[in-house]
């Protein structure tokens, strides 16, 4: 069974610096998904990026950015200029697709991130 | 307009009671889910539907019973509530072939049992 690690349960960083949050993933697949969610306080979960384990390029999406290491199983967010509305939870979580719609996303423990002023 | 709306967001009952929670969703995917987010914010799975059929059930309580009326709704119904349900219930939608989009998910209810 798959699973996903978050080592970090809580991180902090100043206004406009940078944070990188932890994620490492056990699976025997070749080909899967992953993906960093956004927990803010409104509870709503949000996507903020993702990556496809056949694509060496690593995601960008604005000031976030992965580092993807297949090999090593890593799977780590990199927010840069870092914005007091990126206080939240941050989920990594993991989805091997499927043939007969049994995808599902399985997530990691979560980080709690809080951006000081 | 929301994408996935689930009601209600707030729900406070007692022991013993049974309750409904209804999900829908308006962007055609035909896929929908229920998860749960436990006390310390651990997200899992409970079932998935794929037009009105169940695909996933992952060793939940009997009390537990999801309806898919048709493809864009998923209600969960809870029987003989207990205190260990206490918890935020997600609902979501994503479509089989553009799972790279990953899940659309609700705005959650969150479930106290008193």
């Amino acid at each position: 069974a798959q699973t996903v690690t978050q080592s970090q349960p809580e991180m902090s960083v100043q206004e406009a610096e940078t944070v990188t949050l932890s994620c490492t993933y056990d699976t025997s697949e070749n080909n899967y998904y992953l993906f960093w969610y956004k927990q803010p306080p409104s509870r709503q979960m949000i996507l903020v990026i993702r990556q496809e384990a056949y694509k060496q390029q690593n995601a960008t999406e604005n000031r976030f950015s992965v580092n993807f290491q297949k090999a090593a199983k890593s799977f780590s967010l990199k927010i840069s200029d870092s914005q007091l509305g990126d206080t939240a939870m941050y989920f990594c979580a993991f989805m091997k697709p499927s043939s007969y719609n049994t995808d599902k996303l399985i997530f990691g423990t979560g980080t709690r991130l809080q951006v000081f002023p | 307009d929301t994408a996935v709306s689930q009601t209600p967001k707030y729900l406070v009952t007692q022991m013993g009671n049974d309750k409904s929670i209804k999900c829908e969703q308006n962007l055609g995917h035909d896929t929908m889910y229920w998860y749960k987010q436990d006390s310390k914010k651990f997200l899992k799975i409970m079932f998935s539907y794929n037009n009105k059929e169940l695909i996933i059930n992952e060793t939940v309580p009997n009390r537990f019973s999801p309806k898919s009326p048709d493809k864009a709704h998923l209600n969960l119904h809870i029987n003989s509530l207990e205190l260990g349900d206490s918890a935020v219930y997600f609902c979501a939608s994503s479509q089989p072939g553009q799972i790279f989009y990953g899940y659309t998910f609700g705005s959650g209810t969150r479930l106290t049992v008193v």
